[in-house]
């Protein structure tokens, strides 16, 4: 059974930078197929995918927002770091993690974290 | 980037109605299309993928259908429980993108 668990702080300032931590079970992520990806929503908004992370170190980011974030994966840990920099009040959001299949979709998802941006 | 839009934004309908909501894709995205639904506070759940096929657990009045740019969602008997936003999402190429959303409240 594959869970994921986001965690990091729910209060950032602006400018700061954001490090959140998704932790998962179930499947690892040295094996040939598998991803993590973030994905947001802003409070009343649509989901918005951020990055995502492949098995072999691949990795891919929103264009909108590559310059400010980065993905990184502990296999041993198994967690998946996502940093965002220079956080703006607009970055409020819930952050969810969520494990990708190789067709594509995300079948399974963290129960996301809130990500408040306030001085 | 492939824009994603759904119609309609919302709608009301009644217990045992079939609900069609469609997806649209601003370019070609073969079958690499994802549904979900989501309820408030609740993080999404994955209905169907590769357009039309239905992921284990899920209900079998869930149907999805449709390739290239235009793709529907079909409830076939709509549940109390299934009052909830659905969204769509190309998985076709990066950056991955997602419909604005339907929102399907009680009549």
């Amino acid at each position: 059974q594959i869970t994921l668990k986001e965690s990091g702080p729910t209060l950032v300032k602006p400018t700061q930078t954001l490090t959140l931590t998704c932790t998962f079970s179930g499947f690892s992520l040295s094996s040939s197929g598998e991803g993590v990806g973030w994905i947001r929503q802003p409070p009343g908004k649509a989901l918005e995918w951020l990055t995502l992370i492949y098995w072999d170190d691949d990795k891919r980011y929103s264009p909108s927002l590559k310059s400010r974030l980065t993905i990184t994966k502990d296999t041993s840990k198994n967690q998946v770091v996502l940093t965002m920099t220079n956080m703006d009040p607009v970055d409020t959001a819930t952050y969810y993690c969520a494990h990708r299949i190789s067709d594509g979709a995300f079948n399974i998802w963290g129960q996301g974290t809130v990500v408040t941006v306030s001085s | 980037d492939i824009q994603m839009t759904q119609s309609p934004s919302s709608v009301s309908a009644s217990v045992g109605d079939r609900v069609t909501i469609t997806c649209q894709a601003s370019q070609g995205i073969s079958s690499w299309l994802a549904w979900y639904q989501q309820k408030p506070g609740k993080a999404p759940k994955l209905l169907i993928y590769t357009a039309s096929s239905l992921q284990s657990g899920v209900p079998s009045r869930f149907s999805g259908s449709g390739s290239g740019t235009d793709f529907t969602l079909t409830i076939s008997s709509l549940q109390p429980e299934d009052f909830a936003t659905y969204y769509c999402q190309q998985a076709n190429s990066f950056p991955l993108t997602f419909g604005p959303g339907t929102k399907v409240d009680i009549k």
